[in-house]
């Protein structure tokens, strides 16, 4: 199948500081990339949808300005997540779609992100 | 947007069947089945593009009622292996994609 690498896995920042987290496609274009955030014994829930070089597409709720969503090639998606709080803490997987609303979707590993 | 699951939990002894069902609001045009383990990805389990289609994956088989607007997961002779959350997810019209809100099964010995 094909392969969706995320880093960084684990990450600990200080409140405040800014975060980024990349999601690369390997071996397949993406035309497609998915951001979804999961709290603890909670579904994952769509953040924003973001398609090869044009700008993302949130979902209500999600702060644009807090989590940047990048899309620049159509093989690396990136989230920054700024000025991080505790309550920022959370789990956070891409994944991404060779084709547009349709077809299996593959995902990164996933980033833990723990916010002190 | 996001479809809606039924049971939210459920608890298996190894060996015997489940039934997770996924209902939606709005149309569904196709049903996606994944299973996640904790800390883990989502691993795609199948999709269903058709109504009435029904489709196996060793003993795990589901079907897609597009009329109700539902889907549904069979797991049958259970295994330990089985364990997991399991979420169906469909996209929706704007090219987003959402998760159902999970069926957490343990399955115990």
């Amino acid at each position: 199948g094909a392969v969706v690498s995320q880093h960084p896995s684990r990450v600990i920042c200080k409140s405040g500081t800014s975060v980024k987290i990349e999601c690369r496609s390997l071996d397949f274009q993406a035309t497609t990339m998915f951001w979804y955030r999961q709290f603890p014994k909670q579904s994952l829930m769509l953040m924003a949808t973001s398609n090869e070089g044009s700008k993302a597409t949130y979902e209500q709720g999600v702060e644009k300005d807090k989590f940047l969503i990048n899309h620049a090639s159509l093989t690396l998606s990136t989230l920054t997540v700024t000025s991080a709080h505790p309550e920022d803490s959370s789990f956070y997987i891409c994944s991404a779609s060779p084709a547009m609303g349709a077809g299996e979707l593959f995902f990164g590993e996933g980033s833990r992100l723990t916010v002190l | 947007q996001q479809p809606v699951q039924s049971p939210q939990a459920v608890i298996l002894r190894e060996g015997e069947d489940a039934v997770i069902n996924c209902s939606s609001s709005k149309a569904l045009y196709s049903v996606h089945w994944y299973r996640q383990k904790h800390g883990e990805a989502p691993v795609f389990l199948m999709i269903l593009l058709k109504g009435g289609e029904q489709k196996g994956h060793e003993k795990i088989s589901a079907s897609f009622n597009e009329k109700k607007q539902q889907s549904s997961l069979y797991l049958t002779a259970s295994q330990l292996s089985y364990s997991g959350t399991y979420f169906c997810g469909t996209f929706r019209t704007g090219n987003q994609f959402y998760f159902g809100t999970g069926t957490s099964l343990t399955v115990i010995p």
